[in-house]
């Protein structure tokens, strides 16, 4: 089976210009999170959807931040405008459950550099 | 989730099986302790994750002890490609996962 598969792998762009991250979960997972991480803070969730339906967006860090799952298969995460300090790599991850404590499966993310 | 403890960095002779320690003293009772793995310029990998029991897969075992207080996630026979941060993880009925600084392992031929 498929894993987590995520688009681009790689992104170079720079600061104001909007950025588009995509994910496909595992088909089958309804839950579907979004992490980043940087050298200094690690791994960090940003925003996880159960059902399609964002249940915490509370590590989202700013307004420039969005997410969106219009399906079960479709995720993407929007930068608008982006700046340096974004830069950072991206995972998207999915699992089957809420709450089930099934275990979580990772992409291999997206490397972002905002020049 | 209960905060997580790990050495810093370890280092295992190929072959040889990898122990790596966690601390998790304020485990409540039905938090399970989760293992994951990152290689370099990968995502994080699932491992094993468990509740009161040990537990074996095709990856690692995983000790917990009986207070639950500590486990050792074991890779019974390690390899290079096994050189990865590994996270431990407390967490229980949510859907967050916590991960800390974790432990650097080393294997080295």
């Amino acid at each position: 089976d498929a894993g987590v598969i995520q688009s681009p792998r790689h992104e170079v762009t720079e600061m104001g210009q909007e950025v588009t991250l995509r994910c496909k979960p595992i088909s089958g997972h309804n839950s579907l999170f979004w992490y980043r991480q940087t050298m200094m803070r690690g791994l960090e969730l940003l925003i996880y959807f159960n059902n399609n339906v964002p249940i915490d967006d509370s590590g989202m860090p700013e307004d420039r931040f969005s997410a969106k799952m219009p399906n079960a298969s479709f995720s993407t995460l929007k930068i608008q405008p982006s700046e340096p300090r974004d830069s950072a790599v991206y995972f998207c991850a999915s699992s089957f459950g809420r709450g089930s404590n099934q275990p979580q499966h990772f992409g291999d993310g997206t490397r972002l550099s905002i020049l | 989730d209960a905060k997580t403890t790990q050495p810093p960095s370890m280092d295992c002779a190929e072959g040889r099986a990898a122990n790596l320690p966690c601390n998790h003293s304020t485990i409540s009772g039905n938090e399970y302790v989760y293992w994951y793995r990152q290689i370099h310029s990968q995502g994080p990998q699932y491992i094993i994750h468990g509740l009161k029991n040990n537990e074996t897969n095709e990856m690692a075992s995983l000790i917990i002890t009986e207070d639950r207080k500590s486990s050792t996630l074991i890779l019974p026979h390690a390899t290079l490609r096994d050189t990865a941060v590994y996270y431990c993880i407390v967490r229980y009925n949510t859907d967050k996962l916590i991960f800390g600084t974790g432990t650097r392992l080393q294997v080295f031929p």
